[in-house]
């Protein structure tokens, strides 16, 4: 599966729009990209998934260029509850999620 | 619909002995994977059961041993623990297979070895 790179923490502000970015340039054709959100002492929580472009749901975006070797996680007016670690993962059918350290983002009042 | 569940919540151990970790899946999978997740680190695959199999597995040894029972539930056996078997263990459930199927996590066991 491709590596991925994800800046290892990031800090905002309530109400900001948060976008983190992650970077995996040798994605295979038939990857998908897959979020995924952990809070303290919690499993992880699937967030969103996409293939290309965009792709919007109840709580996130997911922003997907057309050479797909990076992607955008977009959170709308972010409140403290979001304070957590997120994971970008290339995923496919049959194989093993493959998790790595994660964006730390912490939501500052 | 009860989510994934997990037991028991916290576990202490010393090293040598023998530990057994369960997990009921969420309502309707059938499929349950297994992951440790050490501190400060993203968790990492131990294998996964489908039909009362184990189906793939991680790069982790043979005292780190499973079972899926007829109802779905898993068990995660590790034997002969380590101070490195130290971590959060968790369980994650799916319908079908892994991959693209986005995976529902319990809250872990937190096992500590002493």
């Amino acid at each position: 599966l491709a590596k991925t790179t994800q800046p290892i923490s990031m800090d905002s502000y309530e109400g900001q729009e948060v976008n983190i970015t992650c970077s995996h340039n040798n994605i295979a054709t038939n990857d998908y990209i897959t979020w995924y959100q952990q809070f303290p002492s919690q499993g992880p929580r699937f967030i969103i998934q996409g293939y290309k472009t965009k792709v919007t749901n109840e709580v996130a975006s997911l922003f997907i260029p057309a050479d797909r070797k990076s992607s955008t996680l977009s959170l709308p007016r972010v409140s403290l509850s979001d304070t957590a670690v997120y994971y970008c993962l290339p995923s496919k059918e049959n194989t093993p999620l493959v998790f790595g350290k994660g964006t730390r983002l912490s939501v500052i009042a | 619909d009860a989510g994934v569940t997990q037991s028991p919540t916290h576990l202490i151990k010393t090293r040598g002995q023998q530990v057994t970790l369960r997990c009921s899946p969420k309502s309707g999978h059938d499929t349950v994977s297994w992951y440790q997740q050490a501190l400060g680190q993203g968790p990492q695959f131990i294998f996964q059961y489908y039909e009362e199999e184990e189906r793939q597995r991680g790069n982790f040894p043979d005292r780190f041993s499973g079972h899926q029972f007829p109802n779905y539930s898993s068990e995660l056996n590790v034997n002969a623990l380590l101070l490195g078997d130290s971590a959060l263990y968790l369980c994650a459930s799916s319908l079908g297979g892994m991959g693209n199927q986005p995976q529902h996590f319990g809250d872990g066991t937190r096992l500590s070895i002493l």
